[in-house]
């Protein structure tokens, strides 16, 4: 494997499920992301992770909890999600850490549906 | 906060044609970078600019870094079907923690 893999690549979830998205960086990377990508709008940082650290929580509601074991995984758990937080979920790795995120590689992305 | 004007916000155009589209904004930046995102796949990374007024190429793909700091170009040249999908610009500010602003996205569809 290589790059940025993302894991599961569609989700379908109830607003009362409990279920996790998983990252995994195969390329060395120190620093990792969550983005929200919904139609027409600009990606939205939710959190970035610099050497397992989280340096951001960008004001995302608590029913998303994020978890970084170490430096190659990165974890978006999901818990009594609404209709309105169905998107792709994109994750991204940089090198330099979260400061010096000249370039960010991505995943494919974790297409989520909440009915 | 901060915000990038990116236009147009879809293309329709005949294979052949060149395309342009633009990403501005009223703060300055000092990278940018313009992605491209194919239908199901995550955004890949085409072009980077790093300096005032820098002109990159990328294959049949050119970028500019505006002189102004406060805008960016893309440019792509006689398209093809491949070239379908959806372009982010992206700018950093260096006092701004690394933090990457995207842009909306201009949508690309090339008629064969």
């Amino acid at each position: 494997e290589t790059g940025v893999t993302q894991t599961p690549r569609h989700l379908v979830m109830g607003m009362t499920n409990k279920k996790s998205l998983k990252c995994e960086q195969h390329l060395g990377h120190n620093a990792m992301y969550w983005y929200k990508q919904s139609a027409k709008k600009p990606l939205e940082l939710m959190f970035v992770y610099s050497l397992e650290e989280r340096v951001e929580n960008n004001s995302v509601p608590s029913r998303f909890s994020p978890e970084c074991p170490n430096s190659s995984h990165l974890f978006l758990h999901l818990h009594t999600l609404q209709p309105e937080d169905s998107a792709l979920y994109l994750c991204a790795s940089s090198q330099g850490g979260a400061s010096g995120a000249n370039v960010l590689t991505f995943g494919a992305g974790s297409r989520l549906t909440v009915l | 906060g901060q915000q990038l004007n990116q236009s147009p916000q879809s293309m329709f155009i005949q294979e052949g044609e060149d395309v342009s589209m633009n990403c501005t904004s009223s703060s300055i930046f000092n990278t940018w970078l313009w992605y491209k995102q194919e239908p199901g796949e995550g955004p890949v990374l085409l072009i980077a600019l790093y300096k005032a007024g820098e002109l990159t190429s990328n294959g049949r793909l050119t970028a500019q870094f505006g002189i102004t700091r406060k805008d960016s170009f893309l440019n792509i040249s006689a398209s093809i079907p491949s070239d379908v999908g959806i372009y982010f610009c992206a700018g950093r500010r260096d006092n701004q923690g690394g933090k990457l602003i995207f842009g909306q996205g201009t949508e690309l569809s090339v008629k064969p």
